[in-house]
Parts: C-alpha cells; structure tokens; sequence
C-alpha cells in the first residue's frame, strides 16, 4: 500500500521559507504514469495546489504562487520536497502532499499524505 | 485559467435522503473531473474520476455525471458516515494545473 508522509518545521516565521518534505514508501516515486503534487488547505477552507513533479523533475505550479514555489525531487531517497519563499500569514494552512496521473482523463488525485499543519508566525 | 463552481457551499439532508452536488466549469474540460470526500481532520478521498468512473473501494450509491461544463455527484440514499464535505476538480490541463471548486458541506438535518 502506498503511503506518503510530509515533515517539516509547523512553525515558520513571516519573510522566512517555508520547506517540507514527503517521504514516498510502499510504491516507486520513479512510476512513469504519475506526478507528486503539493496541494494546501488553510484552516476552514477549501484546497489550492501548489505544484507538481515528474520522478525526472519536470515541474508545474500555480500560476499564483510560482514566484515562491520551488519543488524537487530525489528519487533516492524517495521524496520530494517544497519550499515557498517569502512566507505571510496567508500561507499558513495544512500542506498536503499526494499523487496523481499524468493523464487526467485516466485518475485523480488518489493517495494522500495525512497532511502537515503550518503556522507562520514570529 | 478554468474556474470551477459548485453549488450549494451546503446542504442539510436526513439519512436516507437522495443528494446531488453540481459542479460547473468555466470552459468545456470535456470528462476531465473528478469528485472528492473530506471528513473533518482527514486527507480528500478520490470518490469519482472521469466524471463518472466510481474508484475502487468506493459504495455504488455515488455516482457522477456530465460532461462539457455541468457536472453532478449523486449520493443515491445517504448514510451517516457521508456527512463530510465534497470538492469537484478539473484535470483537463493535468499536470500543468489542478483546479478545485469551492467545496459543499452536507450536514445532518
């Protein structure tokens, strides 16, 4: 069964980098039919992507946030990392990171971390 | 960039009771969307992708339609444990970007 699991600091002070990680056991992260995506919920609302990654590193963000976005992978490791620069208040949500098709037509978005709560605050 | 709208935010229903979420795109994403389930405190679980292609593991009182730009999830007859809320998301131009609707909440009338 695959499982993904973020980690990271909770805490981040505002203007600093926010960086997390998901760790990627019980499946391949190097599978070619799929990208490994961040995707956030502020608390009480609804759910925003951040971006995507291919095992190879090919890399799609939200037009919104791509001047903070940075995502990367390690395949040795099994994981994939993000970091947003230039952290407010606003970012301050629970970071999800999971798993989706390269095709949409074929699958969603169908394993999930159990995601990571993020404060920014100094 | 598509936009995706659903409707209600929420609803109240009783046990039993036949549900129907709509979600409607800003543009034709063709079959390109896929329905999700929160529960408080827990990761969305992919209910339905390709508009009506029910996921494994998945009762077959939900099901979707639709197609274009208008897309509806069914629950046929409601049980307790589906009270949570339910997010629409287009994957038409997947993966270059993801996009979710606003979420319906069904609560307990």
């Amino acid at each position: 069964q695959l499982q993904l699991q973020e980690s990271g600091p909770g805490l981040v002070k505002p203007s600093e980098t926010l960086s997390l990680t998901c760790t990627v056991s019980g499946g391949s992260i190097s599978n070619n039919m799929y990208y490994w995506a961040w995707i956030r919920q502020p608390p009480g609302k609804g759910l925003q992507w951040i971006g995507s990654i291919y095992y190879r590193g090919s890399t799609y963000y939200n037009p919104s946030l791509k001047s903070r976005v940075t995502i990367s992978v390690d395949t040795s490791k099994s994981q994939f990392s993000l970091k947003l620069s230039s952290a407010t208040a606003a970012d301050a949500a629970l970071y999800y990171c999971a798993r989706h098709k390269i095709v949409g037509a074929t699958g969603g978005i169908d394993y999930w971390g159990q995601g990571t709560l993020i404060t920014v605050s100094s | 960039d598509i936009q995706m709208t659903q409707s209600p935010s929420s609803l109240s229903a009783s046990v039993g009771d036949r549900v129907t979420i709509t979600c409607r795109a800003s543009q034709s994403i063709y079959s390109y969307l896929n329905w999700y389930q929160q529960k408080p405190g827990k990761a969305p679980k992919l209910l339905i992708y390709a508009a009506s292609s029910l996921q494994s593991g998945v009762p077959s009182r939900f099901s979707g339609s639709g197609s274009g730009t208008d897309f509806t999830l069914t629950i046929s007859s409601l049980q307790p444990e589906d009270f949570a809320t339910y997010y629409c998301q287009q994957s038409y131009n997947t993966p270059r970007a993801l996009t979710f609707g606003g979420g319906t909440k069904v609560e307990i009338k």
